[in-house]
């Protein structure tokens, strides 16, 4: 199973200003890795998924990750951030090789103020 | 297509008391997980149904235990409640128990907020 660590608990940010969330992730198998999104009191919203081929990952809200193996980085990113887009952020990976069976970062609060 | 519902959203217990939560699985899809998310954490994996048989286990205690039915709905029973059991319990679900890449996304349900007293 992946192990995946999200090396910011917060991110504070200026609207129009762009972000990075940072995930690393360890494993000796095959990759997979995700971005969930979870706004306040709401369930899970996957926004990209990393699978194979191209590295850069575009999802949806204009995210997009970038996927190296090199640095086992998974970070997430966005040009320009909207204050719609304050809200959790969890990087995950699978954990026994199904889609729904996965290994969550910690997590980190994306604070957009104007 | 119907999403992934939960029920009930919000419940309280008291300690040592019993609790089901419900879990309705998004349609054509047969694999149900459940996670527990303590507050300021991220969800940790308590277990996993594939055509009603469980799939796959976490580090939770036998207290939890977990059913699937034919319809692939879904409960989650935990006995002898703890504070600690206080948390958002979110169930996700997936198609087929393949591996990845098929099957390659889960959808997850709105939660239950569950309270122990």
């Amino acid at each position: 199973a992946q192990s995946v660590t999200q090396l910011d608990s917060q991110v504070p940010v200026f609207e129009e200003a762009p972000v990075e969330l940072r995930c690393n992730y360890s494993s000796s198998v095959s990759v997979y890795l995700f971005w969930y999104v979870q706004y306040p009191n709401q369930g899970l919203q996957l926004l990209l998924k990393y699978l194979s081929g191209s590295t850069l990952v575009k999802g949806i809200n204009g995210f997009e990750a970038e996927f190296n193996k090199s640095q086992t980085s998974f970070h997430l990113r966005k040009p320009s951030v909207h204050i719609s887009d304050t809200a959790e952020y969890f990087c995950a990976g699978p954990n026994g090789g199904t889609a729904s069976k996965l290994t969550f970062g910690t997590g980190t609060r994306l604070q957009v103020t104007l | 297509e119907t999403g992934v519902t939960q029920s009930p959203t919000h419940l309280i217990k008291t300690r040592g008391q019993q609790v089901t939560l419900r879990c309705s699985s998004q349609s054509g899809h047969n694999t149900v997980s459940w996670y527990q998310q303590a507050l300021g954490q991220g969800p940790q994996f308590i277990f996993q149904y594939y055509r009603e048989e469980e799939n796959g286990r976490g580090n939770f205690p036998p207290r939890f235990s977990g059913l699937q039915f034919p319809n692939y709905s879904s409960e989650l029973n935990v006995n002898a409640l703890e504070l600690d059991d206080s948390a958002l319990y979110l169930c996700a679900s997936s198609s087929d128990r393949a591996s990845m890449p098929r099957g390659t996304e889960a959808f997850f349900g709105q939660g239950t907020r569950l309270t122990v007293v």
